[in-house]
């Protein structure tokens, strides 16, 4: 049973345009989401979080949305860059719950950003 | 800036033998963590950790233990390597949380298993 899901295995944008990642869960002891970029042959690296009490969180050209009665995130990016291509996990975790050590990862979308 | 390293970027082994993969991070977090990523599947848990000599089950521990001896360094061993083991495996670690916030997982480079 998948419940972090990203249901786009891929996405591709022109550069200078919006690139819009989905995730969707189901798990709504969930309250804090994170999202992780991952380039070839490196681990991933954490790029953005927020928490169940929060809406939205804004970092640079990275925002991220949470609809928590839709049980739905998103990650904008706004402008997209060729450097931003790579895979986009999503990740979730029960903070509040008392397994507040592990993340439950989506399967990723690969954003390919076109010069 | 957090380091975490992994013992072998790449590794070739027979069916049958015993592998050990190997990880280290300089921060003194508590959790540590191993995962394995396969296309189409994402990243999924095999074992963490959050204190020296403990560990807990993942969502996929079959085949595989591990050992944390001391406090940076995790090791993942599989007992009896089998042609479906062969995967990207990645190590992470992170701060012990608060009750209400979550520490990101710093992940290392990975190792690149192929069984044989």
């Amino acid at each position: 049973d998948q419940q972090v899901k990203q249901n786009s295995p891929s996405l591709s944008v022109q550069e200078g345009r919006i690139s819009i990642l989905n995730c969707d869960y189901t798990n709504s002891m969930f309250d804090y989401f994170l999202w992780y970029k991952k380039y070839p042959a490196e681990g991933p690296t954490f790029l953005i979080s927020i928490s169940s009490i929060k809406d939205k969180n804004e970092d640079g050209r990275f925002t991220v949305f949470l609809n928590k009665s839709a049980k739905h995130l998103s990650l904008h990016i706004v402008p997209s860059q060729p450097g931003d291509s790579a895979v986009y996990f999503c990740a979730a975790s029960a903070a509040s719950g008392g397994s507040n050590y592990k993340l439950t990862f989506g399967k990723g979308t690969l954003l390919t950003v076109n010069p | 800036d957090v380091k975490v390293t992994q013992s072998s970027r790449y590794l070739v082994k027979r069916t049958g033998e015993k592998v050990f993969l190997e990880c280290v991070q300089d921060m003194d977090h508590e959790n540590m963590f191993w995962y394995r990523q396969d296309p189409g599947l994402g990243l999924r848990l095999i074992y963490f950790s959050y204190d020296v000599k403990m560990k807990e089950k993942g969502d996929i521990p079959e085949g595989y233990s591990v050992s944390r001896e001391k406090k940076e360094r995790f090791s993942l061993i599989l007992e009896s390597a089998s042609t479906n083991q062969t995967s990207m495996y990645l190590c992470a670690s992170s701060s012990r949380p608060g009750r209400q916030f979550i520490y990101e997982q710093y992940f290392g480079p990975g190792t690149r298993l192929t069984v044989t």
